[in-house]
């Protein structure tokens, strides 16, 4: 069935990268997403790859996809403080196109001054 | 300003007062989805439309109904509120046309039932 699966914590000191892993079971999944939730909010799409890209950079984001692992990683470098939040990974396995997106547990990150 | 707005933020009740949750997009999206947020268990789809008129159940839609006579609200109903239900609710919108369904979220609703 469809799953995705994160690790539930990762915590890193200020300035040090992170990368946070996430693997997924649908292999027709079109687009792969990463989203931020900081406390108290809602979910902010950070960033997301097409399926048929290896890699997308953007800014402290780096993106990194293994289609034949079914593998995916969110490295942010420099961390700071204000990355402390709770980062999760989604999948669109949809091929009906009805929109539905599955979501990891969350992983969330603490970053240390 | 682009955003999907949902209604209460907070909001406490007792067992078996009906509810209804607000949510209102801006986007001219034409998919919107409700989720619950608990934890360990991540987010879980409890009902999802296509467009106006058209409805259908999610992974865990017990307890709950929505409608969507306008495109841009889908209200979430708890008919008999029960403590089970008492969770972290997000409404998003997306517009799927290209196959890119990244969702625009709201802010969430914390709902305590008593």
């Amino acid at each position: 069935g469809e799953d995705v699966e994160q690790s539930l914590f990762l915590s890193v000191r200020e300035g040090d990268s992170s990368v946070i892993n996430c693997t997924y079971t649908d292999s027709s999944s079109t687009y792969l997403y990463w989203y931020k939730q900081e406390p108290g909010a809602g979910l902010q799409l950070l960033t997301y790859i097409f399926s048929n890209m290896d890699m997308k950079q953007d800014q402290r984001l780096t993106v990194l996809l293994n289609k034949k692992d079914k593998h995916l990683s969110l490295r942010i470098a420099d961390t700071q403080t204000g990355d402390s939040a709770i980062y999760f990974c989604a999948e669109s396995p949809d091929s009906s196109n009805t929109g539905k997106l599955i979501f990891g547990q969350g992983t969330t990150l603490q970053v240390k001054p | 300003e682009a955003q999907v707005t949902q209604n209460p933020r907070y909001l406490i009740t007792v067992t078996g007062k009906k509810l209804t949750v607000t949510c209102s997009q801006n986007m001219n999206h034409e998919y919107m989805s409700w989720y619950r947020q608990d934890p360990g268990l991540g987010l879980r789809q409890i009902y999802y439309s296509m467009n106006v008129e058209v409805t259908d159940k999610g992974d865990v839609p017990e307890g709950y109904k929505v409608s969507r006579k306008e495109k841009r609200n889908f209200p979430l109903i708890l008919e008999s509120p029960s403590p089970n239900q008492t969770s972290l609710y997000f409404c998003a919108s997306s517009s799927p046309g290209t196959g890119n369904y990244g969702y625009t979220f709201g802010s969430g609703t914390r709902l305590t039932v008593v």
